[in-house]
């Protein structure tokens, strides 16, 4: 099983400033088939990234995603009001299970 | 609309069974896999199931395996989950899934499982 561990647990920012998200593996993601998402609270979670960098339909090119094999990041250049929730990584190499990191949210500071 | 929309979800005692559908519309359901994953109150989210596009697979989390049954009928683009033996643990807003990576949920299904 790929275990991922994001870290921070929480980020806490000001709107305007930016934010790097970590997400390690506790093995390389094959074909950096790695994807982020952006939970807010009472809403079902949304797709940012998929294959660890490309952008999913719609979403604003302040969110960037980088990384290969164990250690991938999620960048948010400038934090907008609406940005403040919390991200998953995901990996879905297709060996199950297919697993999800910790969490991590960004906060108002 | 390319919507998923869940439902069956409920409260259920311990040991008993429930089923969940989620419906697809506004895209061609038989070419995604499909997919479940729940959220226990306040916790993170945790993959349950996997369902090829044409049922060619399925996998399970070691959690429900033995318990749960996956299925989908191409025909009504729809995609269930039969839960059987649920434990006051699967207590969770269940949701539905689109593709290899999930680039459409539905909205979710809560499920409480309580004495």
């Amino acid at each position: 099983e790929i275990v991922l561990t994001q870290s921070p647990g929480t980020l806490s920012l000001s709107p305007g400033e930016g934010a790097t998200l970590s997400c390690r593996a506790s093995q390389s993601i094959s074909s950096n088939l790695l994807a982020w998402y952006q939970q807010k609270p009472g809403q079902a979670p949304r797709l940012l990234i998929a294959g660890a960098s490309s952008r999913a339909t719609g979403i604003p090119d302040r969110f960037s995603g980088s990384g290969s094999g164990t250690d991938f990041t999620l960048t948010i250049s400038r934090l907008e009001p609406e940005d403040f929730a919390v991200y998953y990584c995901q990996q879905y190499t297709g060996s199950p299970p297919l697993t999800f990191g910790g969490g991590t949210k960004v906060e108002i500071k | 609309e390319v919507q998923l929309v869940e439902s069956g979800g409920g409260l259920v005692r311990p040991g008993g069974p429930l089923r969940l559908s989620c419906a697809a519309s506004g895209f061609t359901f038989n070419n995604y896999a499909m997919n479940w994953v729940r959220q226990a109150p306040g916790k993170g989210l945790q993959w349950v199931s996997s369902i090829g596009s044409i049922s060619q697979y399925i996998y399970y989390a070691d959690s429900v395996k033995d318990r749960f049954i996956v299925s989908r009928d191409n025909a009504k683009n729809s995609l269930y989950l039969q839960m059987n033996g649920l434990r006051v643990e699967d207590t969770a807003i269940y949701y539905c899934a689109r593709g290899f990576y999930f680039d459409l949920w539905g909205q979710g299904t809560l499920v409480t499982v309580s004495p």
